[in-house]
Protein backbone atom coordinates (compact mmCIF):
# COMPACT_ATOMS: atom_id res chain seq x y z
CA UNK A 1 0.00 0.00 0.00
CA UNK A 2 1.44 3.29 -0.55
CA UNK A 3 2.55 5.68 1.99
CA UNK A 4 4.00 9.18 2.96
CA UNK A 5 7.72 8.86 3.80
CA UNK A 6 8.67 11.42 6.55
CA UNK A 7 12.65 11.66 6.84
CA UNK A 8 14.01 12.69 9.41
CA UNK A 9 12.17 10.27 12.43
CA UNK A 10 13.89 12.23 15.15
CA UNK A 11 15.64 15.98 15.37
CA UNK A 12 16.94 17.55 17.69
CA UNK A 13 18.57 21.21 16.97
CA UNK A 14 19.31 23.96 18.88
CA UNK A 15 16.82 27.39 19.81
CA UNK A 16 17.56 29.34 16.83
CA UNK A 17 18.43 26.74 14.51
CA UNK A 18 16.45 25.94 11.14
CA UNK A 19 15.03 23.18 10.41
CA UNK A 20 13.63 21.47 7.22
CA UNK A 21 11.36 18.47 7.68
CA UNK A 22 10.93 16.65 4.68
CA UNK A 23 8.03 14.55 3.42
CA UNK A 24 7.55 12.48 0.15
CA UNK A 25 3.82 12.58 -0.39
CA UNK A 26 1.52 9.35 -2.65
CA UNK A 27 2.95 9.96 -5.87
CA UNK A 28 -0.17 10.41 -7.65
CA UNK A 29 -1.65 12.44 -4.39
CA UNK A 30 -1.92 16.63 -5.28
CA UNK A 31 -2.77 18.28 -2.01
CA UNK A 32 -0.72 18.40 0.90
CA UNK A 33 -1.05 18.90 4.54
CA UNK A 34 1.25 19.28 7.88
CA UNK A 35 -0.23 18.60 11.70
CA UNK A 36 1.71 18.90 14.73
CA UNK A 37 1.36 17.94 18.00
CA UNK A 38 2.77 19.36 21.13
CA UNK A 39 3.27 16.38 23.61
CA UNK A 40 0.29 15.57 25.40
CA UNK A 41 -1.87 17.57 23.57
CA UNK A 42 -4.17 17.31 20.34
CA UNK A 43 -2.99 17.14 16.71
CA UNK A 44 -3.23 20.83 15.10
CA UNK A 45 -3.59 21.59 11.72
CA UNK A 46 -0.66 23.99 10.19
CA UNK A 47 -0.93 23.94 6.70
CA UNK A 48 -2.59 22.63 3.68
CA UNK A 49 -1.07 22.97 -0.01
CA UNK A 50 -2.08 22.56 -3.96
CA UNK A 51 -0.72 23.63 -6.93
CA UNK A 52 2.19 24.89 -5.90
CA UNK A 53 0.80 27.59 -2.66
CA UNK A 54 -0.81 27.69 0.34
CA UNK A 55 -4.61 26.58 0.40
CA UNK A 56 -5.28 27.37 4.04
CA UNK A 57 -3.29 28.08 7.17
CA UNK A 58 -3.64 28.16 10.79
CA UNK A 59 -3.03 30.85 13.01
CA UNK A 60 -0.42 29.11 14.37
CA UNK A 61 1.61 28.84 10.83
CA UNK A 62 3.14 32.28 11.31
CA UNK A 63 6.31 33.73 9.60
CA UNK A 64 8.15 31.41 11.05
CA UNK A 65 7.11 28.97 8.51
CA UNK A 66 7.37 27.89 5.44
CA UNK A 67 6.52 25.07 2.59
CA UNK A 68 7.88 24.32 -0.05
CA UNK A 69 7.60 21.41 -2.91
CA UNK A 70 10.73 21.88 -4.19
CA UNK A 71 10.58 19.30 -7.32
CA UNK A 72 7.96 16.31 -8.07
CA UNK A 73 7.96 14.06 -5.27
CA UNK A 74 9.13 16.36 -2.12
CA UNK A 75 6.99 18.87 0.25
CA UNK A 76 9.14 20.59 3.01
CA UNK A 77 7.99 22.15 6.07
CA UNK A 78 10.91 24.81 7.48
CA UNK A 79 11.12 26.24 10.31
CA UNK A 80 13.15 29.26 10.85
CA UNK A 81 15.22 30.45 13.94
CA UNK A 82 13.17 27.41 16.24
CA UNK A 83 12.09 27.86 19.76
CA UNK A 84 11.63 25.17 22.62
CA UNK A 85 8.02 25.64 22.07
CA UNK A 86 8.46 24.26 18.52
CA UNK A 87 9.11 21.01 20.04
CA UNK A 88 6.59 18.74 18.33
CA UNK A 89 5.50 15.79 16.35
CA UNK A 90 5.38 16.97 13.10
CA UNK A 91 2.74 14.82 10.52
CA UNK A 92 2.95 15.08 7.08
CA UNK A 93 -0.49 14.19 4.88
CA UNK A 94 -1.08 13.75 1.16
CA UNK A 95 -5.03 13.34 -0.80
CA UNK A 96 -5.45 12.90 -4.42
CA UNK A 97 -8.67 14.48 -4.26
CA UNK A 98 -8.67 17.18 -1.29
CA UNK A 99 -12.17 15.47 -0.70
CA UNK A 100 -13.77 14.84 2.62
CA UNK A 101 -12.76 11.35 1.98
CA UNK A 102 -10.06 11.05 4.17
CA UNK A 103 -6.07 11.37 3.85
CA UNK A 104 -2.90 8.90 4.79
CA UNK A 105 -0.74 10.23 7.05
CA UNK A 106 3.42 9.95 7.35
CA UNK A 107 4.37 8.36 10.94
CA UNK A 108 5.85 11.74 11.35
CA UNK A 109 8.79 13.74 12.69
CA UNK A 110 9.84 14.24 16.44
CA UNK A 111 11.64 17.76 16.46
CA UNK A 112 12.95 18.45 19.86
CA UNK A 113 14.57 22.02 20.49
CA UNK A 114 17.06 22.19 23.34
CA UNK B 1 -17.42 25.63 12.56
CA UNK B 2 -16.78 21.50 12.86
CA UNK B 3 -15.50 20.50 16.45
CA UNK B 4 -15.36 17.33 18.15
CA UNK B 5 -15.54 16.14 21.25
CA UNK B 6 -13.69 12.61 23.33
CA UNK B 7 -15.73 12.27 26.25
CA UNK B 8 -12.74 9.84 28.05
CA UNK B 9 -8.88 11.10 28.52
CA UNK B 10 -8.38 7.43 29.67
CA UNK B 11 -10.27 3.88 29.05
CA UNK B 12 -9.39 0.91 31.17
CA UNK B 13 -10.53 -2.56 29.56
CA UNK B 14 -9.79 -6.38 30.17
CA UNK B 15 -8.41 -8.30 27.64
CA UNK B 16 -11.24 -10.32 25.76
CA UNK B 17 -13.99 -7.49 27.10
CA UNK B 18 -15.43 -4.97 25.09
CA UNK B 19 -14.31 -1.36 24.24
CA UNK B 20 -16.11 1.64 23.95
CA UNK B 21 -14.56 5.27 23.36
CA UNK B 22 -16.85 7.88 22.84
CA UNK B 23 -17.00 10.49 20.54
CA UNK B 24 -19.70 13.87 19.59
CA UNK B 25 -19.22 16.06 17.00
CA UNK B 26 -20.55 19.18 16.04
CA UNK B 27 -21.34 20.21 12.70
CA UNK B 28 -23.47 22.66 10.45
CA UNK B 29 -23.60 20.21 7.54
CA UNK B 30 -23.40 16.37 7.03
CA UNK B 31 -20.12 15.73 8.58
CA UNK B 32 -17.21 13.27 7.26
CA UNK B 33 -15.92 11.22 10.79
CA UNK B 34 -12.83 9.61 11.14
CA UNK B 35 -11.06 7.34 13.83
CA UNK B 36 -7.51 7.39 14.27
CA UNK B 37 -5.11 4.91 16.11
CA UNK B 38 -1.71 5.94 17.09
CA UNK B 39 0.47 3.50 18.93
CA UNK B 40 3.39 4.93 21.07
CA UNK B 41 5.88 6.58 19.30
CA UNK B 42 4.27 5.70 15.79
CA UNK B 43 1.97 7.73 13.14
CA UNK B 44 -1.43 8.10 12.60
CA UNK B 45 -3.23 5.02 11.25
CA UNK B 46 -7.08 5.62 9.72
CA UNK B 47 -9.19 2.43 11.42
CA UNK B 48 -12.11 3.55 9.69
CA UNK B 49 -14.32 6.79 8.25
CA UNK B 50 -17.71 7.67 7.71
CA UNK B 51 -18.56 10.20 4.64
CA UNK B 52 -22.65 9.77 4.16
CA UNK B 53 -22.93 5.88 3.19
CA UNK B 54 -24.29 3.24 5.94
CA UNK B 55 -24.17 4.89 9.62
CA UNK B 56 -22.76 1.74 10.60
CA UNK B 57 -18.90 1.87 9.40
CA UNK B 58 -16.35 -1.11 9.82
CA UNK B 59 -12.96 -0.96 10.31
CA UNK B 60 -10.01 -2.69 10.27
CA UNK B 61 -8.78 -5.11 13.11
CA UNK B 62 -12.73 -5.39 14.16
CA UNK B 63 -13.34 -2.08 15.14
CA UNK B 64 -16.36 -0.14 14.47
CA UNK B 65 -18.36 2.78 14.68
CA UNK B 66 -21.92 4.25 14.51
CA UNK B 67 -22.92 7.39 13.23
CA UNK B 68 -26.11 8.88 15.11
CA UNK B 69 -27.30 11.90 14.03
CA UNK B 70 -29.77 12.49 16.37
CA UNK B 71 -27.14 12.31 19.35
CA UNK B 72 -24.21 13.83 17.49
CA UNK B 73 -22.23 10.85 18.43
CA UNK B 74 -19.70 8.46 16.68
CA UNK B 75 -18.69 6.21 19.38
CA UNK B 76 -16.05 3.54 18.64
CA UNK B 77 -15.87 -0.34 19.54
CA UNK B 78 -14.92 -3.25 19.24
CA UNK B 79 -15.97 -6.63 20.85
CA UNK B 80 -13.56 -7.95 22.66
CA UNK B 81 -10.37 -6.12 23.44
CA UNK B 82 -6.60 -7.27 22.50
CA UNK B 83 -3.39 -5.98 24.39
CA UNK B 84 -2.25 -4.99 20.95
CA UNK B 85 -5.21 -2.50 20.88
CA UNK B 86 -3.47 -0.44 23.76
CA UNK B 87 -3.22 2.50 21.95
CA UNK B 88 -4.30 6.56 21.59
CA UNK B 89 -7.27 7.24 19.77
CA UNK B 90 -8.24 10.40 17.94
CA UNK B 91 -12.04 11.13 16.43
CA UNK B 92 -11.52 13.60 13.73
CA UNK B 93 -13.71 15.50 11.72
CA UNK B 94 -13.52 16.96 8.48
CA UNK B 95 -14.36 20.52 7.48
CA UNK B 96 -16.67 20.74 4.75
CA UNK B 97 -15.51 22.74 2.42
CA UNK B 98 -11.88 24.69 0.99
CA UNK B 99 -9.31 22.33 1.59
CA UNK B 100 -11.28 19.79 4.05
CA UNK B 101 -8.54 20.23 7.06
CA UNK B 102 -9.17 18.02 9.68
CA UNK B 103 -10.32 18.46 13.39
CA UNK B 104 -8.67 16.71 15.92
CA UNK B 105 -10.33 15.14 19.00
CA UNK B 106 -8.28 15.32 22.13
CA UNK B 107 -7.84 11.66 21.75
CA UNK B 108 -8.67 8.88 24.68
CA UNK B 109 -5.75 6.73 25.82
CA UNK B 110 -7.02 3.04 25.51
CA UNK B 111 -5.49 0.72 28.38
CA UNK B 112 -5.93 -3.18 28.05
CA UNK B 113 -5.07 -5.13 31.64
CA UNK B 114 -4.32 -8.89 31.34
Amino acid sequence: EPEVTQTPSHQVTQMGQEVILRCVPISNHLYFYWYRQILGQKVEFLVSFYNNEISEKSEIFDDQFSVERPDGSNFTLKIRSTKLEDSAMYFCASSQTGTNYGYTFGSGTRLTVV
Amino acid sequence: AQSVTQLDSHVSVSEGTPVLLRCNYSSSYSPSLFWYVQHPNKGLQLLLKYTSAATLVKGINGFEAEFKKSETSFHLTKPSAHMSDAAEYFCVVSATSGTYKYIFGTGTRLKVLA
